[in-house]
């Protein structure tokens, strides 16, 4: 596609429950990146994929975060036993994993808006 | 670890103003800096980025950056905003010596008043 799309856009869920939010990164890019950003915040880092590997996955907070990227395109993030303070925006980026792939232009989605009740 | 300050949380400027924004980082190794932005309804955007080499960067829209490496500043201007320079503009850095996550600091919102 023209660009990083997300799905949903917005996700209401009550504390407790499940949620996955999905995104779609742009054709050709290897590399992918999920951050959360919280109210009045920048985004914070996450997890980064090269491929279908998770190579750095040192943002996620705890274990009920967790995020595959079987093929190598489509990535899901998934959040276990929802609790309030997981409301936020979350983020995908893609950008094309050259060498250094951190440093790569990064192309952002619209974010998925998750409001746990 | 590495760290960013924007010390503007919300800015109010006239059209035709001139525009700096402030932004200092917390790292002693190698840097890649960034200015990213997101207008109202849109996504995050890269603006500008430095590497290496040149230490004033230019990026799109009239923007430009500067990294003083002795103050740990890269501080956005414009010499002349536009009512549509209107956004939230974030300041990043990730470690190039160590191939780092980027990290955001908290973001300006700027307003021009037309």
């Amino acid at each position: 596609g023209a660009g990083v799309s997300q799905t949903p856009s917005n996700k209401v869920t009550e504390k407790g429950k499940y949620v996955e939010l999905r995104c779609d990164p742009i054709s050709g890019h290897t590399a992918l990146y999920w951050y959360r950003q919280s109210l009045g915040q920048g985004p914070e880092f996450l997890i980064y994929f090269q491929g279908t590997g998770a190579a750095d996955d040192s943002g996620l907070p705890n274990d009920r975060f967790f995020a595959v990227r079987p093929e190598g395109s489509v990535s899901t993030l998934k959040i276990q036993r929802t609790e309030r303070g997981d409301s936020a925006v979350y983020l995908c980026a893609s950008s094309k994993g050259l060498a250094g792939g951190l440093t790569d232009t990064q192309y952002f989605g619209p974010g998925t808006r998750l409001t746990v009740l | 670890a590495q760290s960013v300050s924007q010390h503007n949380h919300h800015v109010i400027l006239s059209e035709a103003a001139s525009l700096e924004l402030g932004c200092n980082y917390s790292y002693g190794g190698t840097v890649n800096l960034f200015w990213y932005v997101q207008y109202p309804g849109q996504h995050l955007q890269l603006l500008l980025k430095y590497f290496s080499g040149d230490p004033l960067v230019k990026g799109i829209k009239g923007f430009e950056a500067e990294f003083i490496k002795s103050k740990f500043s890269f501080n956005l201007r414009k010499p002349s905003v536009q009512w549509s320079d209107t956004a939230e503009y974030f300041c990043a850095v990730n470690a190039a010596d160590r191939d780092d996550k980027i990290i955001f600091g908290k973001g300006t919102r700027l307003h021009i008043l037309p």
